[in-house]
């Protein structure tokens, strides 16, 4: 499976819209595009998943750019609760393979 | 629906000791995987299983045995406890091998 990168850490402004984005130069055809966060300690939440058209449903939206190589997870109006470790994920075949994510802060 | 649920919340084991891990999954989900999460770290697949009675390794399996006899159920032994098995484990099932993965609230062990 494809490797991902993440920036470590982001913060946004509540009612903003974070943006988060996501390289995965070496994605093939057939691997999907994975979006989980993981608020505190709890089990990962799954958020959104897309191939290669741009996604959206009532928690974010996901922009996966033309070559596929990237990709950016909207959440539209961002929530002290959207505070947590977001992960990208590129699965192939059965697996998820969870990489370090990125901590998003919403600040007050 | 209870959706997925693991046993026991907390355990401490003694190292050497051995011990089951439960998981179980009301969604008639065919896959199911165990992940552990280390301190700041992402989660890290143990082992995962597309069905009943098929089993396969993730990235860090040594020390770790699973079985599938039913579809509902996903237990993870651990044969001979270590300290560096101490974790959060957490167990996870999806319908297929793509779309939706349902994660249960962790068991947090810690091997002394």
């Amino acid at each position: 499976d494809a490797k991902t990168t993440q920036p470590p850490s982001m913060d946004c402004a509540e009612g903003r819209a974070a943006n988060l984005p996501c390289n995965h130069s070496t994605i093939s055809g057939n691997e999907y595009v994975y979006w989980y966060r993981q608020i505190h300690s709890q089990g990962p939440q799954y958020i959104i998943h897309g191939l290669k058209n741009n996604e959206t449903n009532e928690m974010a939206s996901l922009i996966i750019t033309e070559d596929r190589k990237s990709s950016t997870l909207i959440l539209p109006h961002a929530t002290l609760r959207d505070t947590a470790v977001y992960y990208c994920i590129v699965r192939g075949n059965k697996k998820l393979t969870f990489g370090t994510g990125t901590r998003l802060t919403i600040i007050p | 629906n209870a959706g997925v649920t693991q046993t026991p919340k907390f355990q401490v084991l003694k190292t050497g000791q051995s011990m089951t891990l439960q998981c179980a999954q009301d969604m008639n989900h065919e896959y199911m995987s165990w992940y552990r999460q280390d301190p700041g770290m992402g989660l890290r697949l143990i082992h995962y299983s597309v069905g009943a009675g098929i089993t396969d390794q993730g990235e860090v399996p040594n020390g770790y045995n699973v079985s599938r006899s039913t579809t509902e159920d996903f237990p993870l032994r651990l044969l001979s406890a270590a300290p560096s098995q101490t974790s959060v484990y957490f167990c996870a099932s999806s319908y297929r091998g793509h779309g939706e993965q349902f994660f249960g609230p962790g068991t947090r062990l810690t091997v002394l």
